[in-house]
Order: structure tokens, then sequence, then C-alpha cells
């Protein structure tokens, strides 16, 4: 079983809709959370880190459920743009980084 | 955008030949590291580095060695390529240790090994 499990997807959706992706971790010494978002062929770029109280950024709102080791991207009002791929990251607090394998969205028209 | 290039940005090169890629960054982070992504396996940390001639290993280190000679220059060399080696190279840099602020990426290199 992997450190960490991202359903791959793709999930495809109409612009305007709601899409959510889970991502679970098996390492109960996980401290911080990350999502990145990659385009086709384009570095990782920092999303937003996740709290455990839940954040916000415009569109996206990320949370963390310790109990049950699984973090959330929640993405509102869908774009074009938003058409990526999304990688969840955990790290320990040794400061070990563990990716997720990526969750493919694609946005249609 | 943070100022991390990656060089070059593409490579064919032939099995058992020595490769040298190469990281710079001018954002005087302690940081870095070089990860490598494959299809299936996300990325997987080759090497890092917390500072000047200080550099250790990751999970997927065989075959690969690591120089930091100065701050913003993190050379990763595959000692002798191998068909295993093709893969794309992520250079990163953090402002914290452990990434726990995150990393910003370089742009990749392409690493094709015939």
């Amino acid at each position: 079983r992997k450190e960490v499990e991202q359903d791959p997807g793709p999930f495809n959706v109409p612009e305007g809709a709601t899409v959510a992706f889970n991502c679970t971790y098996s390492n109960s010494a996980s401290q911080s959370f990350f999502w990145y978002r990659q385009d086709c062929r384009k570095e990782p770029k920092l999303l937003m880190s996740v709290y455990s109280s839940g954040n916000e950024d415009g569109r996206f709102t990320a949370q963390l459920n310790r109990a049950s080791q699984y973090i959330s991207l929640l993405i509102r009002d869908s774009k074009l743009s938003d058409s990526a791929t999304y990688l969840c990251v955990v790290n320990t607090n040794a400061g070990k980084s563990t990716f997720g394998d990526g969750t493919t969205l694609t946005v249609k028209p | 955008d943070a100022g991390i290039t990656q060089s070059p940005r593409h490579k064919v090169t032939e099995t058992g030949t020595p490769v040298t890629l190469r990281c710079h960054q001018t954002e005087n982070h302690r940081y870095m590291y070089w990860y490598r992504q494959d299809p299936g396996h996300g990325l997987r940390l080759i090497h890092y580095s917390y500072g000047v001639k200080d550099t250790d290993k990751g999970e997927v280190s065989d075959g690969y060695s690591v120089s930091r000679s100065k701050t913003e220059d993190f050379l990763l060399t595959l000692e002798s390529a191998t068909s295993s080696q093709t893969s794309v190279y992520f250079c990163a840099i953090s402002l914290r240790q452990g990434a726990r602020d995150g990393y910003t990426f370089g742009s990749g290199t392409r690493l094709t090994v015939v």
C-alpha cells in the first residue's frame, strides 16, 4: 500500500461544477500537508497548504481530517483553466515528503 | 516567480555515459532537492542539500551523486546512465527545513537514456 494515495481520475466536469478530491495518508506522524497543481509537461506549483482548521483561497477549499488521515481539496465554480493534475504532498516532522501520484481534472465547456 | 533554473531542459544520452544536470537558484535558499518523476511513482527524492557541501541521500539515490559547492548551484550526476534513469528530473528549493513552507520547483529536465 502506498503511503499517500489519490484517486487518479480522470475527473471530467463541466464548467461551473464543484469537484472534490481526496488524498489518504498512512503515516500518523505526518505534520504538514499541501496541494500542488501540475500542468501537462510543467513543474508542480504550490496551490495551498492545508491547515487543521481548514482553509480557503478563493474558489479552493482545503481540509484535513487527522482522525481518518485524509486531506481534501474542493474546487467550486470550475474554470477551464483549472484543468491540471493535482498532487497532494504529506510531510513528516522529520522533513520527509511523500507525494501522491496525482488526480487529473479536465474541465469541459 | 522564484529564480530557479535547470539545465539542460532536454537531453538524450547513451547508456553508460555520465550525465550532469544543473540547478541554479537566485533566492539564496538553504535547502535544495533533486526529485525524479515517473508515471505511477509520484515524485521521489534522489538527494537533498542543507547547505554548501552538506548533502544527503533520498529514497532513490543509487546511481546518482550530487555536489553543492555554492549556495546557488546544486548539481546532479548520473555516474553511468542506464535506461531506468530515463525520467523527468526536477530541482526544488525551500526556505525552511523539511520544506515545511512548501517547495518551489524548477522547470524540469527531460532525460532519455538510449
